[in-house]
This record gives structure tokens, sequence and C-alpha cells, in this order.
């Protein structure tokens, strides 16, 4: 069964310094991952998805890397803004038949400090 | 592009009481997931239908749970009788189902049972 974990749980960083989040997951026969924000008593934004042969994705000040092998993904932030706060949630798609089936972390929830 | 449509946003309903809850997914999408998010659980996928068809349901709790889909624009998930342990917060959500089956999330509905 696929587990997905974060780290570190929360997160506090002044404003403009750069960070990195963590996923791991424990099977790495994976379809995909995707990283999504999620704002408090909000649903879940798709932020980058990463397919299987993909390395890593861009967007804006987002980059998230993908290594299948290790079981790692991680998702760098630079320049961080008050406006980043939120909880981070790492998605991993199964493979085979259920590459629909996405297990979720538990999350990360970053606080950007002004 | 209205993205995912939920409703209601919040529902409080006493126990033993029936409750429905409503989807409406992303124009020209094929996929639409139900999950439940809880603070112990984290997210869980509930029930998949691809091309309005129920292809996995086995997230489903119990026989309390259950859900339709008899069009491409709507779904519901509904709890009958309903129990103060299926309070938490239902995403609906849905995708195009071929390639990358990257997914959008709706608002969510926040159920609490007393």
């Amino acid at each position: 069964k696929q587990e997905v974990t974060q780290i570190p749980a929360a997160l506090s960083v002044p404003e403009g310094e750069n960070l990195v989040l963590n996923c791991s997951f424990t099977d790495s026969a994976i379809y995909n991952l995707q990283w999504f924000r999620q704002d408090p008593g909000k649903g879940l934004t798709s932020l980058l998805l990463i397919q299987s042969s993909q390395r890593e994705q861009t967007s804006g000040r987002l980059n998230a890397s993908l290594d299948k092998s290790s079981g790692r993904s991680t998702l760098y932030i630079a320049a961080s803004q008050p406006g980043d706060s939120a909880t981070y949630l790492c998605a991993v798609g199964g493979s085979g038949g259920s590459n629909y089936k996405l297990t979720f972390g538990k999350g990360t929830l970053l606080t950007v400090n002004p | 592009d209205a993205g995912v449509i939920q409703s209601p946003r919040h529902e409080v309903t006493e126990m033993g009481q029936e409750v429905t809850l409503r989807c409406k997914p992303i124009s020209g999408h094929n996929s639409l997931f139900w999950y439940r998010q809880t603070m112990m659980r984290g997210l869980e996928l509930l029930i998949y239908f691809n091309n309005n068809v129920p292809i996995d349901d086995s997230g489903m709790p119990e026989d309390r749970f259950s859900a339709k889909m008899p069009n491409a624009s709507f779904s519901t998930l509904k709890i009958q009788p309903s129990e103060p342990r299926d309070s938490a917060v239902y995403f609906c959500a849905s995708s195009y189902g071929t390639g990358s089956y990257e997914q959008y999330f709706g608002p969510g509905t926040r159920l609490t049972v007393t």
C-alpha cells in the first residue's frame, strides 16, 4: 500500500527566504506526482504535476523535482511571500490500472512572516 | 470557465438524518472523484467515476454511503443515516481522464453531524 510522508509538518520562515518542502513515497511505481496548495477553509489548487517520466516542473517561483528511484519529491519556493502561506500537499498517482488514484500526504503548513 | 462547483458549502445536521452533497464537474471532464478530509486521516478517495460509471468505490466506508452520477454534469454523495463520525470536509474533483489525470478540486462541503 502506497504511503506518502511530508516533512516538515509545519514551517515558518521570514519573507524573501527560499525554502524546500519534502515529500517521500514508499512505492516507486507511480504514474505521476502532483503538488497542491490548500488555503484555510478552501479547496485544493493544483500547483504542479510531474509525470513519472519527468524529472522536474517549473511554474513561476515554484520548482518541483521528482526522483522515482529514491521515492522523493521536493517543492522549491523561491523568494517566499506572505501570500504563499498555506498548506502544501503532495499526492502520488498509482500505476497500472489505478493511475487515477491519488494518495495524499498530510501536508506541510507554511507560514511566511512579513 | 467555472471550476468544480459543490453545494452546499456547509451542512449541519443531526445524527440519523439523510445528507446529500452535490457536485458539478468542469465541463468536458470525464472523470469525477469524491474525497473526504479529516484531521486524523487526511484526504481519502471515496469513489471514482469515469464517463458517469463508478469504477472504484473501494473507499466508500460503509453501506450508509452512496454516490450517483446520472449525467456528465452532476453527481451526488448521499449519507443515510448520518453519524457524528461522518463529520468532515467532502471534496469533489474532476479531470480529463486520459493522459495526465491532473485533478481539479471544488471548494468542499464542510459537514457537521451532531
